[in-house]
Formats: structure tokens, sequence, C-alpha cells
């Protein structure tokens, strides 16, 4: 099992629509996560932390699933501007302060 | 305030040669990460810097590839003998603190867009 896995998509969906991403991640002891998000040929940048308690920014909600062990992102009334490619970021922790682990990247397209 | 700072922005090199890929991160920010990543493919950790040393080396991925950085600030990526399979855009960000922190989220230079011909 990989270490994060997301669904590559592409998810194309019309303007206004409700559209959600899932992740999975293999470690238990992971400790942090987060959705970046990147836009072609461009650097990843932070989207949102995803606390345990769910948190919410705006169009966009984040949720923790510790026992199942995924993360979600749910985007409302989807823009034009949303067209990206979304990363699912996972710290799972370690001696050494572990590092970040990018997951492949789910792309979605809003269409007019 | 100034963000960071990769040079040089492209490089195109002949196969063997060595390269030097140059980052400057924001100031302040102790922790410093470097990432490659190939085309339409997710990103790949190479290296954490905490301070100057780096607890994680784990993703370099030979010998040919290793990183310093020094003053707490600016970090090189060298990587030895190129091959073509190192053709990819190499990505340094840095953050306040360690990656733990909630508080303290990576910001990515432009990258460095390595062609191996």
């Amino acid at each position: 099992r990989k270490e994060v896995e997301q669904d590559p998509g592409p998810f194309n969906v019309p303007e206004g629509a409700t559209v959600a991403f899932n992740c999975t991640y293999s470690n238990s002891a992971s400790q942090s996560f987060f959705w970046y998000r990147q836009d072609c040929r461009k650097e990843p940048k932070l989207l949102m932390s995803v606390y345990s308690s769910g948190n919410e920014d705006g169009r966009f909600t984040a949720q923790l699933n510790r026992a199942s062990q995924y993360i979600s992102l749910l985007i409302r009334d989807s823009k034009l501007s949303d067209s990206a490619t979304y990363l699912c970021v996972v710290n799972p922790g370690g001696g050494s302060q572990g590092n970040l682990i990018f997951g492949k990247g789910t792309k979605l397209s809003v269409k007019p | 305030g100034a963000g960071v700072s990769q040079s040089p922005s492209n490089k195109v090199t002949e196969k063997g040669k060595d390269v030097e890929l140059r980052c400057d991160p924001i100031s302040g920010h102790t922790a410093l990460y470097w990432y490659r990543q190939r085309l339409g493919q997710g990103l790949e950790f190479l290296i954490y810097f905490q301070g100057n040393s780096a607890p994680d080396k784990s993703g370099l991925p030979s010998d040919r590839f290793s990183a310093e950085r020094t003053g707490e600030s600016v970090s090189t990526l060298t990587i030895q003998r190129t091959q073509q399979e190192d053709s990819a855009v190499y990505l340094c960000a840095s953050s306040h603190r360690g990656p733990s922190s909630y508080n303290s989220p990576l910001h990515f230079g432009n990258g460095t867009r390595l062609t191996v011909t």
C-alpha cells in the first residue's frame, strides 16, 4: 500500500458543483495533514491544514478520519479558478521529525 | 517580503556533467526541503534540513546526489554525472519550523527545470 494515495481524476465538474476528494494514508502514526494546491507548471501552495475536529475555510471543508486513515476535501460552489491539482500531504512523524509525504494529486477541472 | 528563490530557473546539461542547484529560503525559516517532480508525476522527497543539519536525507536517490546548507540559509543541491532520468523540476521549500507543525506551512520556490540531454 502506498504511503499516500489519491484518485488521480480528472474530476470534470460544472461551475457551481460540489466536489469531494479523498486521500488515504498508510501510517497510522501520522501526525499532521494538509491539502496543497498546484496549478499547471507552478509550485504547490498550501490550501489548508486538516485538523482532527475538521475545519472549514469559506467554500472548502477538510475532514480527518483517523480510524479509517483518510482525509477528505470538499469544495462547494466550484469556481473556474478552482481548476488545479489538489495534493494530499501527510507528515508520518518519526525520530527525525520525518518529512512531508505528498500524494500524486487529484486533478480538478471546472467547466463553465 | 521575498519568497523562496531558486536558481537557475532552467538548466540544460549534457549527460555525465555535474550540476548545482541553488535555493535561497525565506529569511528566518529554519527548515528547508528539496523535492523532485518528474513530468506528470507527484512530488518526490529528497532531503530535509533543520538549520544546517539534515536529519532526513532518505530520499536522495543515489550517491550522485548531495546537498548542503550553510548559515542556516542558502542550500545547494548537487547532482554529479547527470543521467537522463535526472530530468525533472527540482523544488525547494522552506518553513518557519519543522514539518510536524500545523502553523508552519511549506513555501515553495518556482523550481529549477533540469533537462539532461
